[in-house]
């Protein structure tokens, strides 16, 4: 198994641009989870899903911020307008509901500028 | 917010020492895991301790979790270079696979040759 990819790996872009980070979870599991790690705040959940349906999105820091499953295989992470403050690394995790360990990808290290 | 609390921040040793970290958590959880994260990597799951559990052991590490006190440890024992990284504690409220998980600020370890 390829594991959880994420793209891009690295993303470099300008305050008040569109930023849309992508992420495919292991085939077969059904919890899907975005996290952000900064220094200043470490790692923080930001949504999850569940069988394509977000479950809990209180960690999403504003409304700049929105995410979607479409389907079991694909999930983005959309910033508009990007602030500086959202520099950050991103990272996608997976897993089964029946299963509590996550699984997480190499992350999205965005830079606003 | 960041609910566990892990010290030491650094902890530098050398190569065959055992390395202590403690992580101390503010809510009641479900289970408590460790993860470690390589430089520029993503967070890789290393062992879970559910919260009737009061000790767990796999290969060289060995986790304790005393819930009165809202705590936890994590002991590697004979440590390698190769365990040169960062280590998180993470919490789970409910428990299940649909349960995105709270994370600590980490402690890194570095391990002298």
């Amino acid at each position: 198994d390829a594991g959880v990819i994420q793209s891009p790996r690295h993303e470099v872009t300008e305050m008040g641009q569109e930023v849309t980070l992508r992420c495919k979870p292991i085939s077969g599991h059904n919890s899907l989870f975005w996290y952000r790690q900064t220094m200043m705040r470490g790692l923080e959940l930001l949504i999850y899903f569940n069988n394509n349906v977000p479950i809990d999105d209180s960690g999403m820091p504003e409304d700049r911020f929105s995410a979607k499953m479409p389907n079991a295989s694909f999930s983005t992470l959309k910033i508009q307008p990007s602030e500086p403050r959202d520099s950050a690394v991103y990272f996608c995790a997976s897993n089964m509901d029946s299963d509590n360990e996550q699984f997480f990808g190499p992350g999205t290290r965005l830079t606003v500028l | 917010s960041q609910q566990g609390e892990e010290d030491p921040q650094a902890l530098s040793i050398q190569e065959g020492e055992n390395a202590t970290m403690n992580c101390s958590y503010k809510t009641s959880i479900n289970n408590l895991q460790w993860y470690r994260q390589n430089s520029g990597r993503g967070l890789v799951h290393l062992i879970l301790i559910r919260s009737n559990e009061r000790e767990k052991h796999s290969g060289r590490l060995r986790v304790t979790l005393d819930t009165s006190k809202k705590s936890s440890s994590l002991l590697i024992t004979a440590s390698r270079a190769a365990d040169t990284a960062s280590y998180f504690c993470a919490t789970a409220r409910w428990g299940g696979g649909a349960d995105g998980l709270t994370f600590g600020k980490g402690t890194h370890l570095i391990i002298q040759p």
